[in-house]
Formats: structure tokens, C-alpha cells, sequence
């Protein structure tokens, strides 16, 4: 059971560069997320998805994009990369359905460093 | 808008002891949910403990506890017989029942001591 992935697990780029990082789930859930998660503010939702084709912004969605094209994958472009996108970036999924499920099952994490 | 506050940025405790960490949180709304959820160094975030709005009962996994007061808007999390893979950062999340939005609080540092 590969539960959630993502990948790179880390990963240098620079200042200007577009770079995506993949998130996969084999479990089906009906909702995915991303957080960047940065010292001193906890997690911070980017953006999140209800199912394919379907996303919307979080708190912090300046200088992102994302897609869903499929229902397990859920990939965050950085169109031009800068310094302050400097983080740990958490993927998470949680199902849909009735009522009492919302609790989020988080990816590993991916370390992003723009210099 | 839903805030969520850790007022302990730190906090330490001698293993085997119990240990209580603190959440507050702001919402209008009656129909909710609240989790515990835990970072070791590991950098995983892994759920701990979850609390519907609705249920007077606290809720129990294990040596993990919560304190629930709804009326106050508080939400602590007790730890008890402490172990030396307990120590991790914690964080305090909610949902509101209409949304799937985790709001996070800025976390608590557990250590625990040998």
C-alpha cells in the first residue's frame, strides 16, 4: 500500500526557474492538498482540489499553479521561482463522501530550495 | 475567518510523566472537527487524535487524550507515560463540517527526557 508520495523529495533550483512538484495517491480520495509549511507559521494551504478538474485557491496561492487531470495525481508548478518560495511542501489527501471523514493523510514532504 | 492558536511554542517532559498541550481556536460555526496531528524529525505528519464538534466525549487513542471544552473553544491534547518517541512537534488543526480546509496552528515542540 503506497498510501501518498511525492517526489522529489528535494530539490535545488534558481531564482527564475519553473519547477512542479508530483504528488500521487493510490487510495482514491476524492480531495488533495498543498501546504508549504515554513518556520514560525505552521502549515499554510496553497491549494486544494474536491476532485479532477476541480481546484481552488487556498491562503497562500501567489506564484503557484496546480492541476488535476486525473483523479491520483496532483502536481504544483512554481511558474518562476523565487527566494521566499523557499520551503517544505506537504501534499495531503482525504476522502470524500458522507460525513466524519475529514481527516488529511500527508505525503512526505519535499524540501525546495531556490537560490 | 477560522484562527487556531498554540500558545506553547516549547515544551519539555521527563519520560514516563504526563504532559498536556494547549489549543485554543475562533470559529462561529457549531458544526466542526479538530485534530492533533504530530511531526517527529522525520519530517511525516501523522494524525494522532480527532474530536467532532458534535461529540460531548472526549476522545481516546491509546496514552493520547484530549481535553475538549467546547464552550471555551479549547482543545488540549494529553500525553500520558511519556516516551522517548513522543518527542515531536505537534500541531493543532480544524475543519469546519461544510469545508475541508485544514486551519494549523504554529505548533508546539515536545522533547521528552530520559
Amino acid at each position: 500500500d503506497a498510501g501518498i508520495t511525492q517526489s522529489p523529495r528535494y530539490k535545488i533550483t534558481e531564482t527564475g526557474r519553473q519547477v512542479t512538484l508530483m504528488c500521487h495517491q493510490t487510495w482514491s480520495h476524492s480531495y488533495m492538498f498543498w501546504y508549504r509549511q515554513d518556520l514560525g507559521h505552521g502549515l499554510r494551504l496553497i491549494y486544494y482540489s474536491a476532485a479532477a478538474d476541480i481546484t481552488d485557491k487556498g491562503e497562500v496561492p501567489d506564484g503557484y499553479v496546480v492541476s488535476r487531470s486525473k483523479t491520483e495525481n496532483f502536481p504544483l508548478t512554481l511558474e518562476s521561482a523565487t527566494r521566499s518560495q523557499t520551503s517544505v511542501y506537504f501534499c495531503a489527501s482525504s476522502p470524500g463522501g458522507g460525513q466524519g471523514v475529514y481527516e488529511q493523510y500527508f505525503g512526505p514532504g519535499t524540501r525546495l530550495t531556490v537560490t | 475567518a477560522q484562527t487556531v492558536t498554540q500558545s506553547q511554542p516549547e515544551m519539555s517532559v521527563q519520560e514516563a510523566e504526563t504532559v498536556t498541550l494547549s489549543c485554543t481556536y475562533d470559529t462561529s460555526e457549531s458544526d466542526y472537527y479538530l485534530f492533533w496531528y504530530k511531526q517527529p524529525p522525520s519530517r511525516q505528519m501523522i494524525l494522532v487524535i480527532r474530536q467532532e464538534a458534535y461529540k460531548q466525549q472526549n476522545a481516546t487513542e491509546n496514552r493520547f487524550s484530549v481535553n475538549f471544552q467546547k464552550a471555551a473553544k479549547s482543545f488540549s491534547l494529553k500525553i500520558s507515560d511519556s516516551q522517548l518517541g513522543d518527542a515531536a512537534m505537534y500541531f493543532c488543526a480544524y475543519v469546519r463540517g461544510s469545508a475541508r480546509q485544514l486551519t494549523f496552528g504554529s505548533g508546539t515542540q515536545l522533547t521528552v527526557l530520559p
